[in-house]
């Protein structure tokens, strides 16, 4: 069974530039996360999806984040304008249903110069 | 003051030794507890997952939830040097509410 995929793995942008992540999920998993990691801290849940429909955005910055998983599988997460203090890991993952164990994909390191 | 506390670390062991990790958590609506094991440049992976209080056994692994103290433990028996990686606990109130992680223990079992 395939696991969640992530691309970009790594992106170096600089500050009030855009950029844009990518995840697709395991086949069949209804609930999707996105998650921010920082350098020594915890994953922390940005947002969740239930097919294409949010189920919590609570921890999201809605100023300059935004995500979206239109056909209830992909997901994109979008930060515009970034900030040096979202150079982050992010991390996406996705569970059959929620509660559900979640699966993590490898993350994508952002670093915001 | 964080809800979920752990030691940053980074615990150093020799190879076999019994590991203990530990995490201190502030909010008494907490009812189910994780580990998980996240190794360099990826992401985490469940290991142990306990509801409420009690102790839970898998092969080296033992989860211990003590919610009087709002304390729980993981331990590790014969440590091995691919058990080196963090660990981040984990925790939510309800069925469906979200995780609230600690921020982790690196831990590092020298051959």
């Amino acid at each position: 069974e395939a696991g969640v995929a992530q691309s970009p793995r790594y992106k170096i942008i600089e500050k009030r530039q855009s950029v844009a992540f990518w995840c697709n999920p395991i086949s069949g998993h209804a609930t999707l996360y996105w998650y921010q990691q920082i350098l020594g801290q915890g994953p922390k849940l940005l947002i969740q999806f239930q097919n294409n429909g949010v189920v919590d955005d609570s921890q999201l910055p809605k100023d300059r984040f935004s995500a979206e998983r239109l056909k209830g599988v992909d997901s994109t997460l979008k930060i515009q304008p970034a900030k040096l203090e979202d150079s982050a890991v992010y991390l996406c993952a996705s569970s059959l249903e929620a509660p559900g164990e979640q699966y993590f994909g490898p993350g994508t390191r952002l670093t915001v110069t | 003051q964080k809800e979920v506390e752990q030691d940053p670390g980074p615990l150093s062991v020799p190879e076999g030794a019994i590991v203990s990790l530990n995490c201190t958590y502030s909010n008494s609506a907490f009812q189910y507890f994780m580990w998980y094991r996240q190794y360099s440049r990826k992401g985490p992976e469940l290991l142990m997952y306990t509801y409420s209080s009690g102790n839970k056994e898998d092969g080296r692994f033992t989860a211990q939830v003590d919610k009087s103290s709002k304390y729980i433990s993981l331990f590790i028996r014969d440590s091995q040097p691919s058990d080196s990686a963090t660990y981040l606990c984990a925790m939510r109130k309800g069925a469906g509410n979200m995780l609230t992680f600690g921020g982790g223990t690196r831990l590092m079992v020298k051959p």
